[in-house]
């Protein structure tokens, strides 16, 4: 069956860099695109932006340009996000997923802590 | 961008009772395909976001049929009949007609 399955929670300090990965499994990872959507603790859902798994090129919301890059690890069907320079609003849980026009499929989500 | 703005905050049912969430758009959501772009979620407590209805009244695979859908270009609203234990949580609406995708708000569901 599909299933995204996302990287392990993360604990960092401000000013450090963070990757998570988000490994597909049960289709073709190069068919569809990934998106990634930022939720903070309480908060709503927030598009970051998506990676055309075919071509490798990336496109950031406006929010999300500068310290956020999306890349691939196509041979191993994964997806990863990296922010630098963490700040404490970067606290957040971070979702990869698979959008289509008619059904979704979603990672766990990673638990991005930043603190002093 | 797009402003989805949903109501109410939260809303409170007594199981086996109807609930009804709406959601405003600040921008028609219809393609010039004739698809209406809007998509409503519920995300447990501690879970992933899971697609309930899509393209404004089509219910995503596997989803009950107490869950509707139905609105116009700018004015949507979910009802949820027979509320049951499972449908906990919140739910946001969302479109996907442009760059970016956003969503509203949230309404957190509760049981009386």
């Amino acid at each position: 069956q599909i299933q995204l399955v996302q990287s392990g929670p993360e604990l960092k300090k401000p000013g450090e860099s963070v990757k998570i990965s988000c490994k597909a499994s049960g289709y073709t990872f190069t068919d569809y695109a990934m998106h990634w959507v930022k939720q903070a603790p309480g908060k709503g859902l927030k598009w970051m932006g998506w990676i055309n798994t075919y071509t490798g090129k990336p496109t950031y919301a406006d929010d999300f340009k500068g310290r956020f890059v999306f890349s691939l690890e196509a041979s191993a069907s994964t997806a990863n996000l990296q922010i630098s320079n963490l700040k404490n609003e970067d606290t957040a849980t971070y979702f990869c997923a698979r959008l289509t026009s008619d059904f979704d499929y979603w990672g766990q989500g990673v638990m991005v802590t930043v603190s002093s | 961008d797009i402003v989805l703005t949903q109501a109410p905050l939260s809303v409170s049912v007594t199981p086996g009772e109807s609930a009804s969430i709406s959601c405003r758009s600040s921008k028609s959501l219809l393609s010039s395909k004739g698809i209406t772009s809007l998509y409503w979620y519920l995300q447990r407590p501690g879970k992933s976001p899971q697609l309930l209805i899509y393209q404004m009244s089509n219910l995503a695979s596997g989803v009950p049929d107490r869950f509707s859908s139905s609105g116009s270009e700018t004015d949507f609203t979910l009802k949820i009949s027979k509320v049951e234990t499972e449908d906990v949580g919140v739910y946001y609406c969302g479109h996907r007609l442009e760059y970016p995708p956003t969503f509203g708000g949230g309404t957190k569901l509760e049981l009386k």
